[in-house]
């Protein structure tokens, strides 16, 4: 079955800039999603098509993908972006990254 | 406001069965495809199963096939997951969601029913 790999954490200070990859096998050829999940609130989507922000997300967060790598990118960190970020990709089924924790130090 | 909200999570013993429901609102839901996501304690979540508009195609995750069935009521607005022969690594926080579709992900998500078997 397809996986998707992520770090298990990330850590940042305030303002700087945070990366959170995700890897899998011929990634470049499917599209990624992120989303953003913080202690007892339901997932967030803040991109989908590997770029494309949706309504009402910053414009801190983006997205890239290159080879077998996606990159979630948050600009200017802040505080109230520490949580839990997961990819997602769909091979034959949808398929999620185990997650990685980011923490704002 | 579009949204959706799951119900019908509880404890069941090992080989028991459940009904989880997931009421939507604020969007015409018949023109969506629905989604379970689960995550289990210390996990990361899992997709369980999809169903497209209108109830007729539906899939799942490997470990469920044979225990679980989507369904949905356009009429009621609501999604269903039947959970039957349930075991301990089905002990999760289940998610409704709404599918955007394969390159858009989840836009709208509930904020989860819990699941837990234990005897």
């Amino acid at each position: 079955s397809y996986e998707l790999t992520q770090p298990p954490s990330v850590s940042v200070s305030p303002g700087e800039t945070a990366s959170i990859t995700c890897s899998g096998d011929k990634l470049e050829h499917k599209y990624v999603c992120w989303y953003q999940r913080k202690p007892g609130q339901s997932p967030v989507l803040v991109i989908h098509q590997d770029t494309k922000r949706p309504s009402g997300i910053p414009e801190r967060f983006s997205g890239s993908s290159s080879g077998n790598t996606a990159t979630l990118t948050i600009s200017g960190t802040q505080a109230l972006d520490e949580a839990d970020y997961f990819c997602q990709a769909w091979d034959s089924s949808m398929v999620f990254g185990g997650g990685t924790k980011l923490t704002v130090l | 406001e579009v949204q959706v909200v799951e119900s019908g999570g509880g404890l069941v013993q090992p080989g028991g069965s459940l009904r989880l429901s997931c009421a939507a609102a604020g969007f015409t839901f018949s023109n969506w495809w629905m989604t379970w996501v689960r995550q289990a304690p210390g996990k990361g979540l899992e997709w369980v199963a999809n169903i497209n508009h209108d109830g007729n195609e539906k899939y799942y995750v490997d470990s469920v096939k044979g225990r679980v069935t989507i369904s949905r009521d356009n009429v009621k607005n609501a999604l269903y997951l039947h959970m039957s022969s349930l075991r301990g690594e089905d002990t999760a926080v289940y998610y409704c969601a709404r599918l955007v579709g394969i390159w858009d992900g989840l836009d709208v998500w509930g904020q989860g029913t819990t699941v837990t078997v234990a005897s």
